[in-house]
C-alpha cells in the first residue's frame, strides 16, 4: 500500500530555534499533503494544507509566520517550526490522498518535537 | 454542540470479546466516514473507510453508518490483545478532502 514516511522521526532543540521535519510520499505523487499536530491524549488537529507549486492553507489559529510549510515536489512537503518554544513541544503527523481525489489518507509515522 | 463526539474511554475488555466503538457527529456536509488505529506515538493507521449508511465488514471489523442518526459504529470480533490501541473516528465532506477527528479511544485487549 502507499507509504508516507517522515524525518525525523524524534527531535530535540533548544527555545529560539528553528527545526525543520520532512514528509514524503514514496510509492506515489502527492499534490497535496496536510500537517497535523497531536497533543497527549488527544485528537490530531489539522494545522495545514499543504499544496505542490502553491502557498500552503492554514487553519484558523495557526501562525502561518510560525510554520512555514514548503511543498517543493510533488513526493515533498516539509513543516519548518521557526523559533520554537516549549509550548510547541508536540507530535507532528503528515498524510497524504491516496489519490488526488481521495478522501481516504495514508499517516506518516510522526515526528516527536520537544523544546527545552 | 461539538462538531464529533468519541467517547475517549478508556476500555478495558479480555481477549475474545466484541468491541464497540461509536462516534457520533452533527455536521450534515460529512459524506465519509473512516476509523482509524493508533498505536502509542505513531501515526494513525486507515482501518475501515465507508460512504453509505449500513455495514461494511472487513474480517473481524465491522463499520457501521446511520447517516439519519449521525451515528457510526466500528465493531471488532474476537479481540486480540494486538488490537490494544487508541482508535479514531474520522470524518470528510466536501471538495477540500480535510478530515476531522474524534478524541479517540483508547482500547486495551487483555490475554
Amino acid at each position: 500500500g502507499a507509504v508516507v514516511s517522515q524525518h525525523p522521526s524524534w527531535v530535540i532543540c533548544k527555545s529560539g530555534t528553528s527545526v525543520k521535519i520532512e514528509c514524503r510520499s514514496l510509492d506515489f505523487q502527492a499534490t497535496t499533503m496536510f500537517w497535523y499536530r497531536q497533543f497527549p491524549k488527544q485528537s490530531l488537529m489539522l494545522m495545514a494544507t499543504s499544496n505542490e507549486g502553491s502557498k500552503a492553507t492554514y487553519e484558523q489559529g495557526v501562525e502561518k509566520d510560525k510554520f512555514l510549510i514548503n511543498h517543493a515536489s510533488l513526493t515533498l512537503s516539509t513543516l519548518t517550526v521557526t523559533s520554537a518554544h516549549p509550548e510547541d513541544s508536540s507530535f507532528y503527523i503528515c498524510s497524504a490522498p491516496k489519490v488526488p481525489t481521495s478522501y481516504e489518507q495514508y499517516f506518516g509515522p510522526g515526528t516527536r518535537l520537544t523544546v527545552t | 454542540q461539538k462538531e464529533v463526539e468519541q467517547d475517549p474511554g478508556p476500555l478495558s475488555v479480555p481477549e475474545g470479546a466484541i468491541v464497540s466503538l461509536n462516534c457520533t457527529y452533527s455536521n450534515s456536509a460529512f459524506q465519509y466516514f473512516m476509523w482509524y488505529r493508533q498505536y502509542s506515538r505513531k501515526g494513525p493507521e486507515l482501518l475501515m473507510y465507508t460512504y453509505s449508511s449500513g455495514n461494511k465488514e472487513d474480517g473481524r471489523f465491522t463499520a457501521q453508518v446511520d447517516k439519519s442518526s449521525k451515528y457510526i459504529s466500528l465493531f471488532i470480533r474476537d479481540s486480540q490483545p494486538s488490537d490494544s490501541a487508541t482508535y479514531l473516528c474520522a470524518f470528510s465532506g466536501g471538495s477540500n478532502y480535510k478530515l476531522t477527528f474524534g478524541k479517540g479511544t483508547l482500547l486495551t485487549v487483555n490475554p
